[in-house]
């Protein structure tokens, strides 16, 4: 199975700030990656895919990069929705494992 | 628009087992693999397994093998999660999740959760 590794575990930053989000596949799975925003109490809402693709409706604020085995969640311009636990997916075969989170806080 | 209702919460005894309804609604139903993922109080997200559109093949996570059982019914448009010899660890909130289509396997739209608890 492939391992996706996120760091950081958790992040703290303020209104307006930008913030980066690793995330390492344990081999190569092209960009065959998503990135999902989940909110307490809320099901995952999936913010990025093909890991630079941004899904209709969600703020450009939002990018992604990286293929391979590294990928990149970028946050400019921070807002207090913003908070919230953000997982990365390889979908590159099953198992479709995802990242251990990363929780935001806004400052 | 899209949508997947699932079922209501379940309290389930160890050993038990728990079936978790998906419907869908407002595409065609065939035309997507469906999938379960499962996330433990204040743990992170947990792929289960994979249903293809027509739901002849399925793919379980190893973890799973042996007590896990996905299915659908193409004439109510739900899928189904079955989980058996159920133990505490398997206190979850379970998602159903769609994909985007072809070669578009990440999780497009998912249902609202059902959580699933087991306790004596």
């Amino acid at each position: 199975d492939i391992q996706m590794t996120q760091s950081p575990s958790t992040l703290s930053a303020s209104v307006g700030d930008g913030v980066t989000i690793t995330c390492r596949a344990s081999q190569t799975i092209s960009s065959w990656l998503a990135w999902y925003q989940q909110k307490p109490g809320k099901a995952p809402k999936l913010l990025i895919y093909k890991a630079s693709t941004l899904e209709s409706g969600v703020p450009s604020r939002f990018s992604g990069s990286g293929s391979g085995t590294e990928f990149t969640l970028t946050i400019r311009s921070l807002q207090p929705d913003d908070s919230a636990t953000y997982y990365c997916q390889h979908y590159n075969n099953y198992p479709y494992t995802f990242g251990q989170g990363t929780k935001l806080e806004i400052k | 628009q899209v949508q997947l209702v699932q079922s209501g919460a379940e309290v389930k005894k160890p050993g038990a087992s728990v079936k978790v309804s998906c419907k869908a609604s407002g595409y065609t139903f065939t035309s997507y693999y469906m999938y379960w993922v499962r996330q433990a109080p204040k743990q992170g997200l947990e792929w289960l397994g994979a249903i293809n559109p027509g739901g002849v093949n399925t793919y379980y996570a190893q973890n799973f093998q042996g007590r896990l059982t996905m299915t659908r019914d193409t004439s109510t448009s739900t899928v189904y999660m079955e989980l058996s010899s159920l133990r505490s660890e398997d206190t979850a909130v379970y998602f159903c999740a769609r994909d985007g289509g072809d070669y578009a396997s990440y999780f497009e739209y998912w249902g609202q959760g059902t959580l699933v608890t087991v306790s004596s």
